[in-house]
C-alpha cells in the first residue's frame, strides 16, 4: 500500500522548458490536489479535483494545468515553466470526510 | 491572502512543556485540520475538527473551535524533542467537495 506517490522527485528545467508532474494514489479517494510550498510558506492551492474526469482552480493556478483523466492519478502540467515556478510540488488525496494524505513531494528548479 | 493565519510563526519550549499554536481564518468552514511536517517531508494529517464542534482530542493533541471568532488552538501536551516540527492549521471549504486551503504554519522546537 503506496498511498500517494509523486513522480519525479527531482526535476531541474530551462526556462520555457515543459513537463509534467505524475501524482498517483491507491486509497480510491475521489478527491486530489495539487499544491505548492515556497521556503517559510504554507501549501498553496494550485488546483484540485473532486473526481475523475473533474479540475478546479484553486488560488494559484496560473502558468499550470491539471487532468484527472484516471481516478487515481492527478497530473499537473507546466507549458512553459518560469524561474518563479521552483518550489516543492506536494499531490495529496483526500476523503469525503475532509482529511488529505500527501505524497512526498517533488521539488522544481526552474533555471 | 491566505484563508488560515498561523500564530505565533515560530515557538521553542522545553520538554515536558505544552505548546499552543493558533490558527485565525477568514470565510465560513466546513471543518479545520491540523497537519505536522517534518523537515523535508510530506504533511502528515494529525485531527480534524468540524465546524459544529467545539472540542476534539486525540492523544496528547488538543484541539478547539471558536466558529464566532474564526479561530482555532492546537495544543501539544507533554512535549517531546520529536514533535519538533511545523504545523499547519488547513480549513475546508464545501464546493461542491472540499477546497482545503492551507496557512503558513507554525514552526516548533522542542529542546530535549
Amino acid at each position: 500500500n503506496a498511498g500517494v506517490t509523486q513522480t519525479p522527485k527531482f526535476r531541474v528545467l530551462k526556462t520555457g522548458q515543459s513537463m509534467t508532474l505524475l501524482c498517483a494514489q491507491d486509497m480510491n479517494h475521489e478527491y486530489m490536489y495539487w499544491y505548492r510550498q515556497d521556503p517559510g510558506m504554507g501549501l498553496r492551492l494550485i488546483h484540485y479535483s473532486v473526481g475523475e474526469g473533474t479540475t478546479a482552480k484553486g488560488e494559484v493556478p496560473d502558468g499550470y494545468n491539471v487532468s484527472r483523466l484516471k481516478k487515481q492519478n492527478f497530473l499537473l502540467g507546466l507549458e512553459s515553466a518560469a524561474p518563479s515556478q521552483t518550489s516543492v510540488y506536494f499531490c495529496a488525496s483526500g476523503t469525503t470526510t475532509g482529511e488529505l494524505f500527501f505524497g512526498e513531494g517533488s521539488r522544481l528548479t526552474v533555471l | 491572502s491566505q484563508q488560515g493565519e498561523e500564530d505565533p510563526q515560530a515557538l521553542s519550549i522545553q520538554e515536558g512543556e505544552n505548546a499552543t499554536m493558533n490558527c485565525s481564518y477568514k470565510t465560513s468552514i466546513n471543518n479545520l485540520q491540523w497537519y505536522r511536517q517534518n523537515s523535508g517531508r510530506g504533511l502528515v494529517h494529525l485531527i480534524l475538527i468540524r465546524s459544529n464542534e467545539r472540542e476534539k482530542h486525540s492523544g496528547r493533541l488538543r484541539v478547539t473551535l471558536d466558529t464566532s471568532k474564526k479561530s482555532s488552538s492546537l495544543l501539544i501536551t507533554a512535549s517531546r524533542a520529536a514533535d519538533t516540527a511545523s504545523y499547519f492549521c488547513a480549513t475546508a471549504l464545501n464546493t461542491g467537495g472540499f477546497k482545503t486551503i492551507f496557512g503558513a504554519g507554525t514552526r516548533l522546537f522542542v529542546k530535549a
